[in-house]
């Protein structure tokens, strides 16, 4: 069965880095986009944009230009997103959803927390 | 950007009742919309797409309709698991855009 299964919780100090994974698996790694979503403590559902499985190619929505990276390891079937000199307001559980179009599957989250 | 609306932010509806939520966009956007449910602490489901596409597996008591810019999730009769947040998403176009979300608790 399709399953995203991503990384632990992370505990962070402001400026430090992190990197969430998500491994996919039950379907064909390259045939479908995967999405990385921000749901900030409380609050509603972020796109912070996507990357092309096949290509690598990343897009990537305004606010999360600059400190964001996705990536791939295609070998492994798994996706990355890394955030760079983390800020308070980093602070969030962050989602892999699979889909070039409509998201279908999701991984269960990845909990970020930035204290000091 | 495209922003989507949805309304009621929240609601309480009994069980067994016909329950509707709406999503208006600010644009046309071709009937990319989809619908999710989420729970606390647990990562959002997709329910709907292509605005009334079900997703396999999830009952028949959901639905989704609309066209253009309106769209709308319908649940024909409430029944307790059903009580979550509910989130639309169009994906016409870049960025990709959710409502704000719906939080529907039993009365």
């Amino acid at each position: 069965q399709i399953q995203l299964v991503q990384s632990g919780p992370e505990l962070k100090k402001p400026g430090e880095t992190v990197k969430i994974s998500c491994k996919a698996s039950g379907y064909t790694f390259t045939n479908y986009g995967m999405n990385w979503v921000k749901q900030a403590p409380g609050k509603g559902l972020k796109w912070m944009g996507w990357i092309n499985t096949y290509t690598g190619e990343p897009t990537y929505a305004d606010d999360f230009k600059g400190r964001f990276a996705f990536s791939l390891e295609t070998s492994a079937s798994t996706a990355y997103l890394q955030i760079n000199n983390l800020k308070n307001e980093d602070m969030a559980t962050y989602f892999c959803a699979r889909g070039m179009t409509h998201m279908d599957y999701w991984g269960q989250g990845t909990s970020v927390t930035v204290s000091s | 950007d495209i922003k989507m609306t949805q309304s009621p932010s929240s609601m309480y509806a009994s069980l067994g009742e016909r329950v509707t939520i709406t999503c208006k966009a600010s644009q046309d956007i071709n009937s990319y919309l989809s619908w999710f449910q989420q729970k606390p602490g647990k990562s959002p489901k997709t329910l709907i797409y292509r605005a009334n596409r079900l997703v396999d597996g999830v009952p028949s008591r959901f639905s989704g309709s609309g066209s253009g810019q309106d769209y709308s999730l319908t649940i024909s009769s409430l029944e307790y698991e059903d009580m979550g947040i509910y989130y639309c998403l169009q994906y016409d176009e870049f960025p990709r855009t959710f409502g704000g979300g719906t939080k529907l608790e039993i009365k």
